[in-house]
């Protein structure tokens, strides 16, 4: 069966900081990798998708992601991270097999200081 | 406007009640699921149905029923056998298998 873990439950940073987010999942076979955020009261909306290709993806307001195949991880990335992006992130993960869901890591909240 | 809609937002029930939250979709997709949120545990499967009068099994069905009659409707019943039922629950649907999925604001359920 197919999992996802996120490493972090709670990053704390400061405007202007670095933001890397971990995401590893376990399936021996293709993958199609997402990245949802859920900002607070607010429905979850996808920041980003990995199906194939350039392992490089660019997503919606400056969050980027890098998928290594040989480390089974599809980690979140974003140079300089706003006051506005405090909100819950979801690493996910669709196995290209018929009959299979989409699965959910357990999320990591980030909280962004002014 | 295209969407899902999830209804109510809120519901209180009595423990040992039965209730059933709505969910419906005019987007056209084939595949609708339910979730469960709860604080640390991201979300968790409990139902899917990826074509109509079909469904299957998450990880956490137990407690938990579905129909999918119309390829619009997927209602979820939390029946009193669902030890924990309080939670943030879920829908969402899927164009095919495999690809993006999309919510709905989800119904906070809190059994008292």
């Amino acid at each position: 069966a197919q999992s996802v873990s996120q490493h972090n439950h709670h990053v704390i940073l400061s405007e202007a900081a670095s933001l890397e987010l971990g995401c590893n999942y376990s399936y021996g076979g293709t993958v199609n990798l997402f990245w949802y955020v859920q900002y607070p009261g607010q429905h979850l909306q996808l920041l980003l998708k990995y199906f194939s290709g350039d392992p490089l993806v660019k997503g919606i307001k400056g969050f980027e992601a890098e998928f290594i195949k040989s480390k089974f991880s599809f980690n979140l990335r974003k140079p300089s991270v706003q006051w506005s992006d405090t909100a819950e992130y979801f690493c996910a993960l669709a196995a290209n097999q018929a009959g299979t869901a989409l699965i959910f890591g357990k999320g990591t909240t980030l909280s962004v200081s002014s | 406007d295209g969407g899902i809609t999830q209804s109510p937002k809120y519901l209180f029930r009595k423990e040992g009640q039965n209730v059933t939250l709505s969910c419906e979709q005019n987007l056209n997709h084939d595949a609708m699921y339910w979730y469960r949120q709860d604080p640390g545990q991201g979300l968790r499967l409990i139902y899917y149905s990826q074509i109509v009068n079909d469904f299957q099994k998450g990880d956490i069905a137990e407690g938990y029923s579905v129909s999918r009659e119309k390829k619009e409707s997927f209602p979820l019943t939390v029946t009193s056998a669902q030890k924990n039922p309080t939670a943030f629950y879920l829908c969402a649907t899927t164009k095919g298998e495999y690809t993006e999925a999309f919510f709905g604001q989800g119904t906070r359920l809190t059994v008292v």
